[in-house]
């Protein structure tokens, strides 16, 4: 059973759409949370959600945004795709948090390719 | 400027060679956290360290907590091809966190 699935694997999409990827983790977790991760491997957290409480890191556009239907799920909507958009996003919850004291488990990522 | 930096980027060696590399910061964490990625994969937690000059050991690695809580090593004795990855560490001040660009490690059969 996978503890943290994201969906889809990999999408490819054109400049100027909006997407969605979406997560779920079935460990029961307070916390989840969305990072990217640029061609250079460098991981950046980008949101963390707990609660209703969503925590922003502010480098972030507003063309981003979490959406949680429910506790087990954080999913990702972005509007109006850029060409530096392209990134690999990884979801992760953790069962408090949020803090790095916590573990987090991420899940396998979502490679995004903007065109 | 990074908040956290790794040494060095990429490391390759041979197979039963022992290596160390290193996560550091002008910043004081209250934790640091080291991670193994692979490729394809999401990054997977090693180990947390947290208090101030803690030795922490998971078989063959070996992870080091600076006294000021600002630097980290992780050492791995007798390195094998299953060590293969990105070594990325991850610092917490507050509720934030950042991550270091990582160290790509390769062993070599």
């Amino acid at each position: 059973d996978t503890a943290v699935s994201q969906t889809p694997k990999y999408l490819v999409t054109q400049m100027g759409n909006d997407k969605s990827i979406k997560c779920e983790q079935n460990l029961g977790h307070d916390t989840m949370y969305w990072y990217k991760q640029d061609s250079k491997k460098f991981l950046k957290i980008m949101f963390s959600y707990n609660n209703k409480e969503l925590i922003i890191n502010e480098t972030v556009p507003n063309r981003f945004s979490p959406k949680s239907p429910d506790k087990a799920h954080l999913n990702l909507h972005i509007n109006s795709l850029e060409l530096g958009d392209s990134a690999v996003y990884f979801c992760a919850s953790s069962a408090q948090g949020p803090t790095m004291a916590d573990t987090q488990y991420f899940g396998p990522g979502t490679r995004l390719t903007v065109l | 400027t990074q908040l956290l930096e790794q040494s060095p980027q990429f490391l390759s060696i041979q197979e039963g060679e022992n290596l160390t590399v290193y996560c550091n910061s002008s910043s004081v964490f209250s934790s640091l956290q080291w991670y193994r990625q692979e490729p394809g994969e999401g990054p997977v937690l090693l180990v947390t360290v947290v208090t101030g000059g803690e030795v922490k050991k998971l078989k063959r690695l070996t992870f080091q907590f600076g006294d000021a809580r600002k630097d980290s090593s992780l050492h791995i004795t007798a390195a094998q091809p299953g060590d293969t990855g990105l070594y990325l560490c991850a610092g917490d001040y507050g509720q934030n966190f950042v991550f270091g660009p990582g160290t790509r490690l390769s062993v070599l059969p």
